[in-house]
C-alpha cells in the first residue's frame, strides 16, 4: 500500500524557515519515472503547487515562490524535505505532498498524504 | 503562465448528473487530471488522463476533454459526492503544475 505522510511544525513565526518532511511508503523514491511534488491550499483558497523532485533528481518551483523554496529528497530514509524561507502570515495553509506518476504527470498525482496544517503568527 | 478556469459552485439534487467544467487554451491537446477534496481526508485522484479512471473510483464519475473545455461528470449522484474538485495539468511550457480554480459540489 502506496502512502505518504507530511511532518513539521504547526507553528512558525514571521522570518522564519519552514522545513516540512514527507515520509514516503509502498514505493521507492529511485522508482523510474515518479516523483513526488508539494501542494499547499490557504484557507477557503485553490490549491496551489510548489514544487517537485522526480527520481533522476530532477527538480522545477513554483515560479513565483522559487527564492524561496528548496527541495531535496534522501532515498534511503524514503523522505522528501521541502524547504520555505522568510514565511509569512500569508503563507498559513494546508501543505500537502503526492506521489507523481508518469514523466511530466502523464498519470496524474495518484496518492496524497493528509496533508500537514502550518500557521505562521508571532 | 497557462490558466484553468472552473465555476466557483454547482448544485444538484441526489440521483442527477453533475457536470464540472474547466477551462483553458486549447486545453484538449493537454492532459488533464481531477481531483476530489473533502474537508480532514487525502486529497483522492478521480480521473487522469482525461478520462481514465483509478482503481476504486466508481464507474459514475468520467471525464472528457475537447477544444477549449475540459470536463468531470458525475452520474447518479450521491450525498457523499459533496466535494471540491480541481482540475490539473502540466505546463511544458513554463515547466509548472496548474491548478484550476476548484469548484463546489453541493448535492441538495
Amino acid at each position: 500500500q502506496v502512502t505518504l505522510k507530511e511532518s513539521g511544525p504547526v507553528l512558525v513565526k514571521p522570518t522564519e524557515t519552514l522545513t516540512l518532511t514527507c515520509t514516503v511508503s509502498g514505493f521507492s523514491l529511485s522508482n523510474a519515472r515518479m516523483g513526488v511534488s508539494w501542494i499547499r491550499q490557504p484557507p477557503g483558497k485553490a490549491l496551489e503547487w510548489l514544487a517537485h523532485i522526480f527520481s533522476n533528481d530532477e527538480k522545477s518551483y513554483n515560479t513565483s515562490l522559487k527564492s524561496r523554496l528548496a527541495i531535496s529528497k534522501d532515498t534511503s530514509k524514503s523522505q522528501v524535505v521541502l524547504t520555505m524561507t522568510s514565511m509569512d502570515p500569508v503563507d498559513t495553509a494546508t501543505y500537502y505532498c503526492a506521489r507523481i506518476k508518469g514523466i511530466n504527470y502523464y498519470y496524474g498525482m495518484d496518492v496524497w498524504g493528509q496533508g500537514t496544517t502550518v500557521t505562521v503568527s508571532s | 503562465s497557462y490558466v484553468l478556469t472552473q465555476s466557483p459552485s454547482v448544485s444538484v439534487a441526489p440521483g442527477k448528473t453533475a457536470k464540472i467544467t474547466c477551462g483553458g487554451n486549447n486545453i484538449g491537446s493537454k492532459r488533464v487530471h481531477w481531483y476530489q477534496l473533502k474537508p480532514g481526508l487525502a486529497p483522492v485522484l478521480v480521473i487522469y488522463f482525461d478520462s481514465d479512471r483509478p482503481s476504486g473510483i466508481p464507474e459514475r464519475f468520467s471525464g472528457s476533454n475537447s477544444g477549449d473545455t475540459a470536463t468531470l461528470t458525475i452520474s447518479r449522484v450521491e450525498a457523499g459526492d459533496e466535494a471540491d474538485y480541481y482540475c490539473q495539468m502540466w505546463d511544458s511550457s513554463s515547466d509548472h503544475v496548474v491548478f484550476g480554480g476548484g469548484t463546489k459540489l453541493t448535492v441538495l
